[in-house]
């Protein structure tokens, strides 16, 4: 599951910094916004999601922020572990059913050093 | 916790043979997609199925692919007539939701490589 080859931006912290990554999308329709980590060798993990009606969205040291006027979706990471470091993807929702038709975005690779 | 799995991990075949593909959803959703990520790429949208039946398939999914839910837990994805270019991670995702409330949970992945 590991995006090898692709000349991903790279984010390098320190452990116990805060992470932002940033990802432009494309429709101004898409209602449905979800932020994944890609560990090598695995899938696609659900980290959080937030939907088109909502600026900004917490979890447990995530928080989403949506900015629907320049099409902007930003994952911050408070208190980055070594455990973070993986490929982090955005994706929106296009679909015309409402069933899950998901577009990711290219990623970036999160660095935590300890 | 619940996981998708898939098998098999890795598969290796020459060009124009079929290829099959499981997937074990969790066992309480009821929506099933595939995904792709080629070498170097994105994540590609393949399809989703929804009571036996596809609900949306992207261009990607041409008439070498189907899929099929055989029992009430596997999820397959077939590919009739393999080509170079289906090289690629192929990953089953499910969600118990309709998919604009719930991020579904993906699988591990398999590994096609057409020789």
């Amino acid at each position: 599951g590991e995006s090898v080859g692709l000349h991903l931006p790279t984010l390098s912290v320190q452990e116990g910094d805060n992470s932002i990554i940033n990802c432009a999308y494309s429709n101004s329709a898409s209602d449905y916004f979800i932020w994944y980590k890609q560990e090598s060798g695995k899938g696609p993990q659900f980290i959080i999601d937030i939907r088109s009606n909502m600026d900004k969205r917490q979890g447990q040291r995530v928080t989403v922020l949506l900015n629907k006027t320049v099409k902007h979706l930003s994952l911050q990471i408070a208190a980055t572990q070594p455990g973070d470091s993986a490929v982090y993807f955005c994706a929106e929702n296009k679909g015309n059913t409402g069933f899950q038709k998901l577009v990711f975005g290219t990623g970036t690779r999160l660095l935590v050093s300890p | 916790e619940p996981e998708v799995t898939q098998t098999p991990s890795h598969q290796v075949t020459q060009m124009g043979q079929e290829v099959i593909l499981r997937c074990v959803p969790i066992s309480n959703h009821l929506y099933f997609y595939w995904y792709r990520q080629i070498l170097g790429q994105k994540v590609e949208f393949l399809v989703s199925f929804y009571n036996n039946e596809i609900s949306e398939k992207s261009e990607i999914f041409d008439d070498q692919f189907s899929v099929e839910r055989p029992d009430g837990s596997n999820f397959t994805l077939k590919i009739r007539s393999t080509k170079l270019e289906d090289s690629a991670m192929y990953f089953c995702a499910s969600s118990e939701e309709q998919g604009y409330r719930s991020g579904g949970h993906f699988g591990p992945g398999t590994r096609l490589l057409v020789l």
